[in-house]
């Protein structure tokens, strides 16, 4: 079965930084890219980037870029989400999600981690 | 940068009705490239529909996609209680990936 398990919510303070870890699982983790998804509370979905972990090669947002940083370790089949000098507007509920078609970038998202809460308050 | 507008924001139906969702791009996809999500409370999306009219895996036919070149619709023949929720469109095809703003569908 596959699985997209991510790391449980954080409050964070402001100017600190976050991680957010989401291990793959049931299925070839090299195969496919994984996305990252911003959902600020009560919005919509906004892709903030993604990366094939079989070279680690990233695309990001530009909304994003240059904020957030995204990588993966293949020997753990975990990809990680981070960045610092949070600000309570980054407060969200960060979601991974895997591409659904082998090493491609142009794919819908067919599995989903549960989410991580990162809260940024002093 | 791909928008996609959908509409409307919030669609007002009973359980039995049929529901038909808008999602409408600034610029035109390839059909190849446009899927919808469900979103229901504390939970994340679902994939539904990918290159604009494949059920993912396990969706029911009461869901269907169609559409081209700048318009696409989401269409729930009869809407089941466990089928009012939030759904997205989002495109692929271009960079950046896009998502659509949201439709609710509430009950009536």
């Amino acid at each position: 079965e596959v699985q997209l398990l991510q790391s449980g919510a954080e409050v964070i303070k402001p100017g600190e930084s976050l991680r957010v870890s989401c291990k793959g699982s049931g299925y070839s983790f090299t195969s496919y890219w994984i996305s990252w998804v911003r959902q600020m509370p009560g919005k919509g979905l906004e892709w903030m980037g993604n990366i094939d972990p079989s070279d680690s090669y990233t695309k990001y947002s530009p909304s994003f870029q240059g904020h957030v940083t995204i990588s993966a370790d293949k020997s753990t089949s975990t990809a990680y989400l981070q960045w610092s000098g949070l600000k309570a507007s980054d407060t969200a509920i960060y979601y991974c999600a895997r591409h659904m078609d082998i090493s491609s970038y142009y794919a819908a998202f067919d599995y989903w981690g549960q989410g991580t809460l990162g809260t940024v308050s002093s | 940068e791909i928008v996609l507008t959908q509409s409307p924001g919030t669609l007002s139906l009973s359980p039995g009705e049929r529901a038909t969702l808008s999602c409408r791009a600034s610029q035109s996809i390839s059909i190849s490239y446009l899927a919808w999500y469900q979103q229901k409370p504390g939970q994340a999306p679902r994939l539904l529909i990918y290159g604009t009219s494949s059920r993912a895996t396990g969706i029911p036919d009461r869901f269907s996609g169609s559409g081209s070149g700048t318009d696409f619709t989401l269409t729930i023949s009869r809407l089941e209680p466990e089928d009012f929720a939030v759904y997205y469109c989002q495109q692929y095809g271009g960079s950046p990936l896009t998502f659509g703003g949201g439709t609710t569908v509430e009950i009536k």
